[in-house]
C-alpha cells in the first residue's frame, strides 16, 4: 500500500544552519507530495507541495523536489531561523487527492 | 474565511461512554476528512466526505465508531463504549475542488480525548 516514510527526529540546529530533513515514499500510480507543519499549538497547515514529477515546491525559504527516481521528497532550508522550530510531516495524496497519507513527522528545534 | 473549527478542544471521559465531536468546516469546502493522531505520530486518515456522501472509510473505523455530515454541512463523530486506546487526538480537515486549492487540507486545532 501506500506509505511514506521520513527521518526521525528530533533534530537540533542553531539559527543559520542548512536543513535537510528526508523522506521518501512508496505509492501506486502517480501521487502529489506534500509537506505540512504543525507550529507549536496550532494546527498543521500546508508549507508546499508539488504534483508531478521533478516539480519543485517552494514557499517560506523551503524547498522540496519530487524525486521519482529515488520515490523521495526531501526537505531543504538553507538558513533556518528559530521561528521555524516546529514538527514537520511530509505527506502524499493519491490522484484525486481522495485520501492524504502522513509520515510520523520529524520535530525540529533551532536555537539561537 | 473563519478556518476549520473543531469542538470541544478537550474531552475526558470515562472507559464505556458515548462521545461525541462536531467539526465545522471551512463554508465553502465540499471535502470533509476526519483523521486520528496520537503522540509522536503522524495523523492517520479515518474517513472521508464529499458533500454528505462519505466515500470512504479507513479499516481503523470499527463499528464502534461513526461519522455523518448531514446536509453537507457540519460533521459530528460519535464514538460508542470508549476504550482506553481510543485516547488521541481528533483532527478534522477540509478542503475544496477548486484548482488553486485542489488537494490541500485545510485542519481544525483537533479534539483532545482522554480516555480514564
Amino acid at each position: 500500500g501506500n506509505s511514506v516514510t521520513q527521518m526521525e527526529g528530533p533534530v537540533t540546529l542553531s539559527e543559520e544552519a542548512f536543513l535537510t530533513i528526508n523522506c521518501t515514499y512508496t505509492a501506486t500510480g502517480y501521487p502529489s507530495l506534500f509537506w505540512y507543519v504543525q507550529y507549536p499549538g496550532e494546527g498543521l497547515q500546508l508549507l508546499l507541495k508539488a504534483t508531478k514529477a521533478d516539480d519543485k515546491g517552494s514557499n517560506k525559504g523551503f524547498e522540496a523536489t519530487y524525486r521519482k527516481e529515488t520515490t523521495s521528497f526531501h526537505l531543504e532550508k538553507g538558513s533556518v531561523q528559530v521561528s521555524d522550530s516546529a514538527v514537520y510531516f511530509c505527506a502524499l495524496s493519491r490522484a484525486g487527492g481522495f485520501k492524504t497519507i502522513f509520515g510520523a513527522g520529524t520535530r525540529l528545534f533551532v536555537k539561537a | 474565511d473563519t478556518g476549520v473549527s473543531q469542538d470541544p478542544r478537550h474531552k475526558i471521559t470515562k472507559r464505556g461512554q458515548n462521545v461525541t465531536f462536531r467539526c465545522d468546516p471551512i463554508s465553502e469546502h465540499n471535502r470533509l476528512y476526519w483523521y486520528r493522531q496520537t503522540l509522536g505520530q503522524g495523523p492517520e486518515f479515518l474517513t472521508y466526505f464529499q458533500n454528505e456522501a462519505q466515500l470512504e472509510k479507513s479499516r481503523l473505523l470499527s463499528d464502534r465508531f461513526s461519522a455523518e455530515r448531514p446536509k453537507g454541512s457540519f460533521s459530528t463523530l460519535e464514538i460508542q463504549r470508549t476504550e482506553q486506546g481510543d485516547s488521541a487526538m481528533y483532527l478534522c480537515a477540509s478542503s475544496s475542488l477548486t484548482a488553486e486549492s485542489f488537494e490541500k487540507l485545510f485542519f481544525g486545532s483537533g479534539t483532545q480525548l482522554s480516555v480514564l
